[in-house]
């Protein structure tokens, strides 16, 4: 089965730091173009980032600068490294595989990350 | 970036009744349209891809038509899983964009 699983959410003050992390299965990330998106409490969908199989990457203004997208394909792992947490960076992250036509299936299950002091 | 609007904001609808959500986007971005359904606490999982094109397993009372900058998503005979929000997102240009979302309440 074709899955994705989110994991390193938590609540990290303003200015701090946090890795979340996407583990797959089912399928090969560095063979696929994998993105991060996310949703504050209530709101919509808002694209963050993605790695595409090539390993160009590419972000969201709201985050160029203070967000990384990596990935290990000895894991099978997706990665995003945030730096410089903002409280309007609080949402839930989900990883996404996006298709190679553009719309994204799996998701993930979402992590949350609640950055306030 | 193109932004997509979605209306209404809310449906409030009984089960057995049909469903019609709206997606306008501010340029054409010809079919290259999919649409999701989130339920609480739940990921978004695609139902329709190229406008309208079901995802696999996808039953066949979701049906989605248009092109250009007009789309629209139909329900026919909700049932009570139906029930939850609903995006588009377009993937004709970067960065891929969604819409605001229409709530589908009992």
């Amino acid at each position: 089965e074709v899955q994705v699983l989110e994991t390193g959410g938590g609540l990290i003050q303003p200015g701090g730091s946090l890795r979340l992390s996407c583990a797959a299965s089912g399928f090969t990330v560095n063979l696929n173009y994998m993105s991060w998106v996310r949703q504050a409490p209530g709101k919509g969908l808002e694209w963050v980032s993605i790695i595409y199989s090539g390993g160009s990457t590419y972000y969201a203004d709201s985050v160029k600068g203070r967000f990384t997208i990596s990935r290990d394909t000895s894991k099978n792992m997706v990665y995003l490294q945030m730096n410089s947490l903002r409280v309007e960076d609080t949402a839930f992250y989900y990883c996404a595989r996006e298709t190679f036509e553009g719309w994204f299936d799996p998701w993930g299950q979402g992590t949350l990350v609640t950055v306030s002091s | 970036e193109i932004v997509l609007t979605q209306s209404p904001g809310t449906l409030s609808l009984s089960p057995g009744e049909s469903a019609t959500l709206s997606c306008r986007a501010s340029q054409s971005v010809s079919n290259y349209l999919a649409w999701y359904q989130q339920k609480p606490g739940q990921a978004p999982r695609v139902l329709i891809y190229g406008a309208s094109r079901r995802a696999t397993g996808i039953p066949d009372r979701f049906s989605g038509s248009g092109s250009g900058t007009d789309f629209t998503l139909t329900i026919t005979r909700l049932e009570p899983e139906d029930f939850g929000a609903y995006y588009c997102q377009q993937y004709n240009n970067s960065p891929r964009t969604f819409g605001q979302g229409t709530k589908v309440e009992i």
